[in-house]
């Protein structure tokens, strides 16, 4: 069984610039969503994709967009990229049961 | 603003002895809690789940639940050096969709 995977691993990028990250499910998990955690904080959810349409979204501006994709991958775009972005950006897995899988993050730092 | 309350520690545990961890939450309507365990630099990893008011055990861990009082737990037995991390609490938000944490709980656990 394929765990859950997120690419890249860090990033750094400048104020105003966009970044996209990526997310690979769990095997046989439909249901991706998207957390954010800042450093000493617990993660703050994002959004919620369930078979390729949003189901869920946190307190979070819509420059904070993302797809998911027939194949259950998922991406995260941010647009207009704020210094408060700099977080480490976890992507989490479900299945049927709703228990949620995290993957390893992706850690952005913007300059 | 649904929130989940813990203590952020740190809790220092001789090898060998109970690490006991809490939790209050505020949403009387949730139905699903969960805790993960946070090493430094890494992603949440699911420990435990529970769903239904008392206790339940897997090897050395037991959460307990009470509804009532809002309030959830877990109790790390014979705690190991391996063991010293970050507890993240997480409630399911109604809708389960949103996973709302805690800021966490640092436990060391010392030999």
């Amino acid at each position: 069984e394929t765990g859950v995977t997120q690419s890249p691993t860090h990033l750094i990028k400048t104020r105003g610039q966009q970044v996209t990250l990526r997310c690979s499910s769990q095997s046989g998990h439909n249901t991706v969503s998207w957390y954010q955690q800042a450093l000493g904080q617990g993660p703050q959810f994002i959004f919620q994709y369930y078979r390729e349409e949003e189901n869920g979204r946190g307190n979070f501006p819509p420059r904070f967009s993302g797809l998911q994709f027939p194949n259950y991958s998922s991406e995260l775009n941010v647009n207009a990229l704020e210094l408060d972005d700099s977080a480490l950006y976890l992507c989490a897995s479900a299945g049927v049961d709703n228990e949620q899988f995290f993957g390893p993050g992706t850690r952005l730092t913007v300059l | 603003q649904k929130e989940v309350e813990q203590n952020s520690g740190p809790l220092s545990v001789p090898e060998g002895a109970i690490a006991s961890l809490n939790c209050t939450y505020s949403d009387r309507g949730s139905q699903s809690f969960f805790w993960y365990r946070q090493y430094s630099g890494k992603s949440p990893e699911l420990i435990m789940s529970i769903y239904s008011n008392g206790d339940k055990e897997d090897g050395r861990f037991t959460a307990q639940l009470n509804k009532a009082s809002q309030y959830v737990s877990l109790l790390i037995r014979d705690s190991q050096p391996s063991d010293s991390a970050t507890y993240l609490c997480a409630v399911f938000n109604q809708a389960g969709t949103a996973l709302i944490f805690g800021k966490g709980t640092t436990l060391s656990v010392s030999s």
